[in-house]
């Protein structure tokens, strides 16, 4: 168990539809990554941010956001979604400045 | 920018055999930090291994090794005494140290099946 937690751990949408996969970072990590894994795309850096602030953005769509709040813990909102979204997310946390990243197990989203 | 390659789609193993995953990077930093990934199929992705880039020693984790060869930009993951339970995906990962965001490179990954 890494200590991040994902909620939920599935979800099954429709075409157009807006989500909000939530993360809880580790105890004591102030960093939170949003990563989405396609069989097509592999594992694509998405948000990053620290302590409240956003701190890198990488290949986030325009239809998603995310934002993290004064307890750490983080939202990733997804809109308009298209079946081309599905695909298994994830939070991952750390400590600025560590090596590692520890990541939660993953949102699995299916966009029918 | 920086680049992962994982050349080796798909990789098997007798078990208690050791195996080695290749992973080369591309980057004109001096200073980023590799590691790699497990991820079994219950999808959880689990660290592994970490090599800094001024480390001189190549780094351990129990039966995993990191063969870190900088001047062919190589850090392949050897897996000594191979068990049933390291059948996954690998993931290779290089994070630039410069520039304070510490933003992951993940190649494509490796299939490994250990066989009994």
């Amino acid at each position: 168990d890494s200590g991040v937690t994902q909620t939920p751990k599935h979800l099954i949408t429709a075409t157009g539809q807006r989500v909000t996969l939530r993360c809880s970072p580790r105890s004591g990590d102030l960093s939170v990554y949003w990563y989405q894994q396609s069989l097509d795309q592999g594992l694509q850096f998405l948000i990053q941010y620290y302590n409240g602030e956003e701190r890198a953005k990488g290949n986030i769509l325009e239809r998603f956001s995310a934002q993290q709040f004064p307890d750490l813990h983080s939202e990733l909102n997804l809109s308009s979604l298209e079946l081309g979204d599905s695909a298994l997310y994830f939070c991952a946390s750390s400590v600025e400045g560590e090596a590692e990243q520890y990541f939660g197990p993953g949102t699995r989203l299916t966009v029918t | 920018a920086q680049k992962i390659t994982q050349t080796q789609p798909g990789m098997f193993v007798q078990e208690k055999e050791a195996v080695t995953l290749d992973c080369t990077y591309d980057t004109s930093d001096q200073s980023y930090g590799l590691f790699w990934y497990k991820q079994p199929s219950s999808g959880e992705m689990i660290f592994l291994i970490y090599q800094g880039s001024y480390d001189e020693q190549n780094a351990t984790e129990g039966r995993y090794s990191l063969n870190f060869q900088k001047a062919r930009k190589s850090a392949n993951l050897v897996i000594s005494a191979s068990q049933l339970g390291d059948s996954a995906m690998y993931f290779c990962a290089m994070r630039d140290l410069e520039g304070g965001s510490y933003i992951p490179t993940f190649g494509r990954g490796t299939s490994l099946i250990v066989h009994p």
